[in-house]
């Protein structure tokens, strides 16, 4: 149990379109999410928490508009990056914290971002 | 704010011998968990083990055991009977408890190789 599955895991898109990046819990409700953005052999950056039916919280230096987090239901968080650039290339990853027992995330599998 | 501190940015350990991971953080609550999390090359994040600070007993999991100092904030990760699959990066993380979802803070990853 306690499934995460992160969706597309590697995308390529050209400079100045829209990518979104889906993130679902498979077998339980996910009350909290969060994204993730990872440099390579760096940690984790958490870039905003996401509530379902209310807006997401970003840290700070995170740009809202670029970093759009959706978060319609228990099941489902997306992340859209828009007008990507070369500089937005990177590793992406999402969590999520079920509803009940509020005490281990589960991590989704990753998305490898391009922008050329 | 909380932090937490990997001081060693690379381990080594012998097939089968036992290696031991240091992590260090920082807070002034009381009521928290601690987790250690690996990412193979796969970049799947994987949990390994989690302590609840309420504990004294130091959680253990198969080969993978936890000092926990709680006075010290030490939370350092044991792995015994070392194999080639534990090679991977290894993220030592704190987390509030809030009483709801509460977001992770990462230390930035201790990379262990496993040798013949």
């Amino acid at each position: 149990g306690a499934v995460v599955s992160q969706h597309p895991s590697w995308v390529i898109c050209k400079s100045g379109t829209s990518v979104k990046i889906e993130c679902r819990s498979l077998d339980f409700q996910a009350t909290t999410m969060f994204w993730y953005r990872q440099f390579p052999k760096q940690s984790l950056m958490l870039m905003a928490t996401s509530n379902e039916g209310s807006k997401a919280t970003y840290e700070q230096g995170v740009e809202k508009d670029k970093f759009l987090i959706n978060h319609a239901s228990l099941t489902l968080s997306t992340l859209t990056v828009t007008s990507a650039h070369p500089e937005d290339s990177s590793f992406y990853i999402c969590s999520a914290i079920r509803l009940t027992g509020h005490t281990e995330a589960f991590f989704g599998q990753g998305t490898r971002l391009t922008v050329v | 704010a909380q932090t937490v501190t990997q001081s060693q940015p690379e381990m080594s350990v012998q097939e089968a011998e036992t290696v031991t991971l240091s992590c260090t953080y920082d807070t002034s609550e009381s009521d928290y968990y601690l987790f250690w999390y690996k990412q193979p090359p796969s970049r799947q994040m994987i949990l390994v083990i989690r302590q609840e600070a309420y504990k004294q007993q130091n959680a253990t999991e198969n080969r993978f055991s936890v000092n926990f100092q709680k006075a010290a904030k030490s939370f350092s990760l044991k792995i015994s009977d070392s194999q080639l699959g534990d090679a991977a990066m290894y993220f030592c993380a704190y987390r509030y408890n809030t009483g709801t979802a509460s977001k992770l803070t990462f230390g930035t990853g201790t990379r262990l190789q496993v040798t013949l």
